[in-house]
């Protein structure tokens, strides 16, 4: 079965733009997770969604934000770009639902964003 | 924020059994250990996780210690495809929630 797809791969944006990045989950998975990877901080968690509404939240500025379509695909909008925003944004898709074991997130390649 | 403590860095032969330890002496009663890698530029990937016992997978054993303060990840013959950033992390399972904190992980180089 098809993989966590994210589009686009690569992404140069000026500074105070801003940028939309996509994210289509495993086929069946309903929760939409995102995280940024930058050398200096390593792997942050964004956001989650979970059924279209927002479940979980990290230590991010407003100017990130997100969206989950009935579909469970999922976009990520940073808006007045920085040139801090330059980083690997990581989409990951799991179940989601209160399982218990076996809810582990598939991550897909990334959307490496360069902002000039 | 990330409640588990790794070696920056190991090396490993290949063919040789890789050993990452992870200390996690805050988790609780209700956490799970997993573990992720991730190879240079990709997305992470998902190896193991675990509650209290050992656990086994086509990938890796994950040996959890009987008080659960710490775990060593098990790649039985390392490879070259092995070398990767490996990433231990605490979670709670109840809500199924898919909010992963990394912390800065194991930088595992496997040498010919």
């Amino acid at each position: 079965k098809a993989g966590v797809t994210q589009t686009p791969r690569y992404l140069i944006k000026t500074r105070g733009q801003q940028v939309t990045l996509s994210c289509s989950p495993i086929s069946g998975h309903r929760s939409v997770s995102w995280y940024q990877q930058t050398p200096g901080q390593g792997l942050q968690f964004l956001f989650e969604y979970f059924s279209e509404t927002q479940r979980n939240k990290g230590n991010f500025p407003g100017r990130f934000s997100g969206r989950q379509f009935s579909n469970s695909r999922s976009e990520m909008n940073v808006s007045t770009l920085e040139l801090g925003d330059s980083a690997l944004y990581l989409c990951a898709s799991s179940l989601g639902s209160p399982v218990g074991p076996g809810s582990e997130a598939f991550f897909g390649q990334g959307t490496r964003l360069t902002v000039v | 924020d990330a409640k588990t403590t790794q070696p920056p860095s190991m090396d490993c032969a290949e063919g040789r059994a890789a050993n990452l330890p992870c200390n996690h002496s805050t988790i609780s009663g209700n956490e799970y250990v997993y573990w992720y890698r991730q190879i240079h530029s990709q997305g992470p990937q998902y190896i193991i996780h675990g509650l209290k016992n050992n656990e086994t997978n086509e990938m890796a054993s994950l040996i959890i210690t009987e008080d659960r303060k710490s775990s060593t990840l098990i790649l039985p013959h390392a490879t070259l495809r092995d070398t990767a950033v490996y990433y231990c992390i605490v979670r709670v399972l109840v809500t199924g929630a898919n909010n992963l904190f990394f912390g800065t992980g194991t930088r595992l180089t496997v040498i010919p």
